[in-house]
C-alpha cells in the first residue's frame, strides 16, 4: 500500500531533550516536506525536500532540522524541544519535485507535547 | 499581506442537499490550487487539484471552480451524504514557489 509512515504517534517529552520523528514513504517521491497544525492557525510548513541532500526552509524553522540522506526518509529533529512546540506534526511526500503539481500524500500525524 | 480565508465558522447541510464552501486569497498568484479532506486526528488527504488556467474541475460528486480574477475557489458537494461531514482545506501554490500553503480549513457537518 502507498504511503506515508510516520513514528511516533504520540509523544510527551521534557523541555530540551532532544527528539526526532522519523518519515518514511513507499512511493518513490522526490518532495517531501513536514508541516505543524495548530487550531486556527492551520497547516504551517516547516521544512521541505526536493531531492536526496536538498532541503529548505519552509515558514517556520525555527528550533527545527531536518536531513534527506536517502529518497525515502525525512526524519525531523528538535534538539532542544521546547513547550511552544507542542503541536500536531504531519509528513507529507508529492511525486514531482517542485511539490504542487500533484496532490501531497500525508502521513497519520505525531502529537507532541512538550511539559 | 497574504492571506488565504476559508470561512471558520461549521457549514451545516441536509442529507442530499449541494454543500459549497468558500476560498478566497489575496496577494497571491497562484498557479495551483488543491482541496484536501481532514478527519479528526488524521492527515488530510487529497481531493483535486485545479490550474489557474483552468475554472471547473470535476470528480465524481465533487467540483471545484477557480476564479483567478476574484480570486476565489469554490468547492462544491452534489448529494451530501453524512459520511462527507469532515474539514475540507484549500491549498494553493505560490507562482515560482515549491510549497504548498494551506488555509484553516471549513468543517462541514451534513445531518441525516
Amino acid at each position: 500500500e502507498a504511503q506515508v509512515t510516520q513514528n511516533p504517534r504520540y509523544l510527551i517529552t521534557v523541555t530540551g531533550k532532544k527528539l526526532t520523528v522519523t518519515c518514511s514513504q513507499n512511493m518513490n517521491h522526490e518532495y517531501m516536506s513536514w508541516y505543524r497544525q495548530d487550531p486556527g492557525l492551520g497547516l504551517r510548513q516547516i521544512y521541505y525536500s526536493m531531492n536526496v541532500e536538498v532541503t529548505d526552509k519552509g515558514d517556520v524553522p525555527e528550533g527545527y532540522k531536518v536531513s534527506r540522506k536517502e529518497k525515502r526518509n525525512f526524519p525531523l529533529i528538535l534538539e532542544s524541544p521546547s513547550p511552544n512546540q507542542t503541536s500536531l506534526y504531519f509528513c507529507a511526500s508529492s511525486y514531482d519535485r517542485t511539490g504542487p503539481t500533484y496532490g501531497y500524500t500525508f502521513g497519520s500525524g505525531t502529537r507532541l507535547t512538550v511539559v | 499581506s497574504q492571506k488565504i480565508e476559508q470561512n471558520s465558522e461549521a457549514l451545516n447541510i441536509q442529507e442530499g442537499k449541494t454543500a459549497t464552501l468558500t476560498c478566497n486569497y489575496t496577494n497571491y498568484s497562484p498557479a495551483y490550487l488543491q482541496w484536501y479532506r481532514q478527519d479528526p486526528g488524521r492527515g488530510p488527504v487529497f481531493l483535486l487539484l485545479i490550474r489557474e488556467n483552468e475554472k471547473e474541475k470535476r470528480k465524481e460528486r465533487l467540483k471545484v471552480t477557480f476564479d483567478t480574477t476574484l480570486k476565489q475557489s469554490l468547492f462544491h458537494i452534489t448529494a451530501s451524504q453524512p459520511a462527507d461531514s469532515a474539514t475540507y482545506l484549500c491549498a494553493l501554490s505560490p507562482g515560482g514557489y515549491n510549497k504548498l500553503i494551506f488555509g484553516a480549513g471549513t468543517r462541514l457537518a451534513v445531518h441525516p
